[in-house]
C-alpha cells in the first residue's frame, strides 16, 4: 500500500528564518506527490507537485520541494519564512491502482514566531 | 473564476437527526470529490464523482451517507441518521479532466460538521 507520512505535526520558525516540513512516502510505483496548504478558514490550495518530470519542484509562495527516490522523500522547504506562511500543510499522494482521490499525510503546522 | 463552495459552513445537528451538506464545483469541472477529516485523523477520500455517475465511492464509511450530483452540477451529501461519529470536515474539490488523476483538484472551505 502506498501513503505518505509527516513526521512533524508541529514546526515553529522564527520569520526570515528557513522553512523545512518533512514528508515520506511508501510507494512501489514513482508516485504522484503534491503539497497543500490550508489556511485558516480557507480551502486547501495546492503549493507544488511533482510528477516524473525535474525532480526539484518549484511551488508558489517561494516555496519547494525535492523528490529524493533514494531517500523516499518529498521535503518541503522555503529559504526565508514570512508571518503569511501560518497555516496548515499537507503532503499528499496519488495512488496508483487504488482510490480516485488523494491520499493525505496528517499534515503540519507551521508556527512563524515574530 | 468563482472558486469551490460549499454550503452551509457550519452545521450543529442532534444525533440522530439528518443533514445535507452542498457543493458547488468550479463551473466546467466534470470531476467532483468528497473528503473529510475526523478530528485528530487525515483527510480521508469519500467518493469521486465524473459529472452525475458515481466513479468512486470507496471511502463512504457506511450506507447512512448518501452523494448525489444531478444535472452533473453541484453535490450533495445527506448524512441520515447522524452519529456521533460523524462530526468533522467535509471538504469537496473538482477537477477539469478525468483522465489525467493528477490534474490539480480545486478544494472549497469546507463544511464543519457537529453531531452532539
Amino acid at each position: 500500500a502506498q501513503s505518505v507520512t509527516q513526521l512533524d505535526s508541529h514546526v515553529s520558525v522564527s520569520e526570515g528564518t528557513p522553512v523545512l516540513l518533512r514528508c515520506n512516502y511508501s510507494s512501489s510505483y514513482s508516485p504522484s506527490l503534491f503539497w497543500y496548504v490550508q489556511h485558516p478558514n480557507k480551502g486547501l490550495q495546492l503549493l507544488l507537485k511533482y510528477t516524473s518530470a525535474a525532480t526539484l519542484v518549484k511551488g508558489i509562495n517561494g516555496f519547494e520541494a525535492e523528490f529524493k527516490k533514494s531517500e523516499t522523500s518529498f521535503h518541503l522547504t522555503k529559504p526565508s519564512a514570512h508571518m503569511s506562511d501560518a497555516a496548515e500543510y499537507f503532503c499528499v499522494v496519488i495512488l496508483e491502482g487504488g482510490a480516485d482521490g488523494l491520499t493525505f499525510g496528517k499534515g503540519t503546522h507551521l508556527i512563524i514566531q515574530p | 473564476e468563482a472558486g469551490v463552495t460549499q454550503f452551509p459552513s457550519h452545521s450543529v445537528i442532534e444525533k440522530g437527526q439528518t443533514v445535507t451538506l452542498r457543493c458547488d464545483p468550479i463551473s466546467g469541472h466534470d470531476n467532483l470529490y468528497w473528503y473529510r477529516r475526523v478530528m485528530g485523523k487525515e483527510i480521508k477520500f469519500l467518493l469521486h464523482f465524473v459529472k452525475e455517475s458515481k466513479q468512486d465511492e470507496s471511502g463512504m464509511p457506511n450506507n447512512r451517507f448518501l452523494a448525489e450530483r444531478t444535472g452533473g452540477t453541484y453535490s450533495t451529501l445527506k448524512v441520515q441518521p447522524a452519529e456521533l461519529e460523524d462530526s468533522g470536515v467535509y471538504f469537496c474539490a473538482s477537477s477539469h479532466s478525468s483522465r489525467d488523476r493528477g490534474y490539480e483538484q480545486y478544494f472549497g472551505p469546507g463544511t464543519r460538521l457537529t453531531v452532539t
